[in-house]
């Protein structure tokens, strides 16, 4: 089955700074990569996705990269503020005519922005 | 508000026994996953189905089970439960869309096994 892995596990970055999170995947037929950010005791929300035909996607702070090639792919945060303080989850997926399947977290990031 | 929502909010229970938890996806959803969230934990895929079918299987235990109904709420049975069990449990639903698409999440389930 597919496995997801994430790095860091836990990132400290100084306000106003950029912050970074990496993902591997292992299963090729998967063409759906979304972020989550999950803030303490809330349910994980969407921030950002991207498919495979795209190599790169921004919105407004955050943008992802992804390099099918090498299976691996990348959440950026430019010009970090404290509420950005959350847990960040990849995923990945094989995208079906039904929507996802196999929709499988990394183990996730705390970044903490220090004011 | 997501739209998914997800009964009961706060479950405590027993070594041994069994409960069930419950959830109903955004209207029009065909798509509920399940899955479980120990304390500083990721979220471990358990199951997905697909307007009523099973349709992928994570790393569910024997002691679990689910189903979804015609209707299309799924509902997530624990058996046997150990204190390991405890963990907040999320349901997500996403609608029929090719190539993926995003999985709208309940505020979840705690689950305490004392």
């Amino acid at each position: 089955g597919e496995n997801v892995e994430q790095h860091p596990s836990t990132l400290s970055v100084q306000e106003g700074d950029s912050a970074v999170i990496k993902c591997t995947y292992s299963d090729s037929a998967s063409n759906y990569f979304p972020w989550y950010k999950q803030e303490l005791g809330k349910r994980p929300q969407l921030i950002i996705d991207i498919r495979s035909n795209v190599g790169e996607k921004k919105d407004q702070r955050i943008a992802v990269t992804l390099n099918k090639t090498a299976k691996h792919f990348s959440l950026h945060i430019t010009e970090t503020q404290p509420e950005d303080s959350a847990v960040y989850f990849c995923a990945a997926s094989i995208g079906r005519d039904f929507g996802n399947e196999k929709l499988t977290f990394g183990t996730g990031t705390r970044l903490t922005i220090i004011p | 508000d997501s739209g998914v929502t997800q009964t009961p909010k706060h479950l405590i229970t027993a070594t041994g026994q069994r409960v069930t938890l419950r959830c109903s996806p955004r209207s029009g959803d065909l798509s509920v996953y399940w899955y479980q969230q120990s304390l500083d934990q990721g979220l471990q895929f358990l199951i997905q189905y697909y307007n009523g079918e099973e349709r992928a299987k994570g790393n569910i235990l024997e002691r679990f089970s689910a189903q979804q109904f015609p209707d299309l709420h799924s509902e997530l049975n624990l058996s046997s439960l150990e204190l390991g069990d405890s963990a907040l449990y999320f349901c997500a639903s996403s609608p029929v869309r090719g190539a993926g698409g995003e999985a709208f999440f309940g505020q979840g389930t705690r689950l305490t096994v004392v």
